[in-house]
């Protein structure tokens, strides 16, 4: 049981180009999301999906995109990469989204620079 | 807009003393709070949590206390070991739901033998 695994760990770009962040959980878990830690702020939500084929934005959605086509992946697309998304990346998974209890498992995270 | 704070980036104890870790929100829907453990090249591991209905939740050597009226929760850690040198985020979640959680920015917990 591997749990939510992120590849890649590092990872440069260049102001313009575009990637995707890979996300992955073998939990069967309904709930994942996105979320992105900057210096000083804590770590804020970009987008989640609560199943398969069903996807929502968060606190900061703006220059990313997701799809959820299994409910074991959920990847990140960053469609034109500026400096300012230059930030820790993490992925997260939780059985349901409305859990009281319901804590959410992280992956080890993403970290990207834009220059 | 910072819902949830930790206003102090890093504490530093000594092994086998008590470790106290702040958070402060603002937000008086949260109903449900979380304390969040991180160690380097790792994602936040789940710790402890509360329901806003208590004022005190223990497992182990951590306490989770909770002051409704002055919107102010408290981590302790009795006695602190060097393992637990870690960052620790407080969280808060609104309706229970965990799209609605708000992160405070962590404290850098470093524990001295």
């Amino acid at each position: 049981n591997a749990g939510v695994t992120q590849t890649p760990k590092f990872q440069v770009l260049k102001t313009g180009q575009s990637m995707t962040l890979q996300c992955a959980q073998d939990m069967n878990h309904e709930y994942m999301s996105w979320y992105r830690q900057d210096p000083g702020m804590g770590l804020r939500l970009i987008h989640y999906s609560v199943g398969a084929g069903i996807t929502d934005q968060g606190e900061v959605p703006n220059g990313y995109n997701v799809s959820r086509s299994t409910t074991e992946d959920f990847p990140l697309r960053l469609l034109s990469a500026a400096p300012s998304q230059t930030s820790v990346y993490f992925c997260a998974s939780s059985e349901t989204v409305t859990g009281a209890t319901d804590t959410q498992y992280f992956g080890p995270g993403t970290r990207l620079t834009v220059l | 807009d910072q819902q949830v704070k930790q206003n102090s980036p890093s504490l530093s104890v000594q092994e086998g003393r008590i470790s106290i870790l702040n958070c402060d929100y603002t937000n008086s829907m949260f109903d449900y709070f979380l304390w969040y453990k991180k160690y380097p090249a790792e994602g936040p591991t789940f710790l402890i949590s509360i329901s806003s209905i208590k004022d005190k939740n223990e497992d182990g050597r951590f306490t989770v206390f909770l002051n409704k009226s002055a919107k102010h929760l408290s981590l302790h850690i009795v006695p602190s070991q060097p393992g637990d040198s870690a960052v620790y985020f407080c969280a808060a979640k609104m309706g229970f739901r965990n799209n609605d959680m708000r992160f405070g920015a962590g404290t850098r917990l470093t524990v001295k033998p």
